[in-house]
């Protein structure tokens, strides 16, 4: 139990629907983070949020579109995803902004998604 | 483009042996190199946060030591057992400034079966 829970654990959804993907840590941490792992890729960096304020776009394509409504909470809006968004999607938290004072990051279990 | 290598892909062993395994990372603006274990069907775990030459970290039959100079990290588990069986990842973390302060740099890992 990391205080990191991610629902759903697994999706499976069309190309033309919409779902959400939803994080929430109760470890009072103020910085949030999306991740995206491909079949035999690293894991890559989406988004980082900062005091509810989105530090970081990886050059993510708009048809994922995070929100943070405050520091515990984190979502992931898909819209129109093609079947290679097929992934794993870790959610993370961290004390700090930017991981300063060497803060390691504390993660979900992930969402599972499947795009057809 | 970050390039951070963990050899090898994969690695089968006996319960009981002693292993290793490496990861290269940048030699230049290091800040920290963090190993997380993976087990399946669960979150990432942070192991170590390691951020001076010549570090040795340990916990348990599990020990980590750093070259930054020569950009490189060994992870040694003494005494393998079934239950260290997981994915090892190693993360490189940038001191570079800015937005990239704190962004961590996974490798693919290295997967560990330990058989009974």
């Amino acid at each position: 139990e990391t205080g990191v829970t991610q629902t759903p654990r697994h999706l499976v959804m069309g190309m033309t629907n919409k779902k959400s993907l939803k994080c929430e840590q109760h470890l009072g941490h103020n910085a949030m983070y999306w991740y995206k792992q491909s079949a035999k890729k690293p894991l890559e960096l989406m988004f980082v949020y900062n005091f509810k304020e989105q530090t970081e776009n990886n050059s993510v394509p708009s048809r994922f579109s995070p929100e943070c409504p405050n520091s515990s909470h984190l979502f992931l809006h898909l819209h129109t995803l093609q079947p290679e968004d097929s992934a794993l999607y870790l959610c993370a938290s961290s004390p700090y902004p930017g991981l300063a004072i060497t803060g390691e990051l504390f993660f979900g279990e992930g969402s599972r998604l499947t795009v057809l | 483009i970050l390039n951070v290598e963990q050899s090898p892909q994969s690695l089968h062993v006996q319960e009981g042996d002693s292993t290793n395994f490496t990861c290269s990372f940048p030699s230049s603006n290091f800040y920290a190199l963090h190993w997380y274990r993976w087990e399946t069907a669960k979150s990432p775990e942070a192991l170590f946060v390691m951020t001076l030459n010549g570090d040795e970290k340990k916990k348990g039959r599990i020990s980590a030591t750093l070259n930054t100079k020569e950009g490189y990290s060994y992870l040694y588990i003494k005494g393998s057992q079934p239950e260290d069986s997981a994915t090892y990842l190693c993360a490189f973390q940038s001191n570079a400034g800015g937005t990239s302060y704190g962004k961590l740099t996974f490798g693919q890992g290295t997967i560990l079966t330990v058989h009974p």
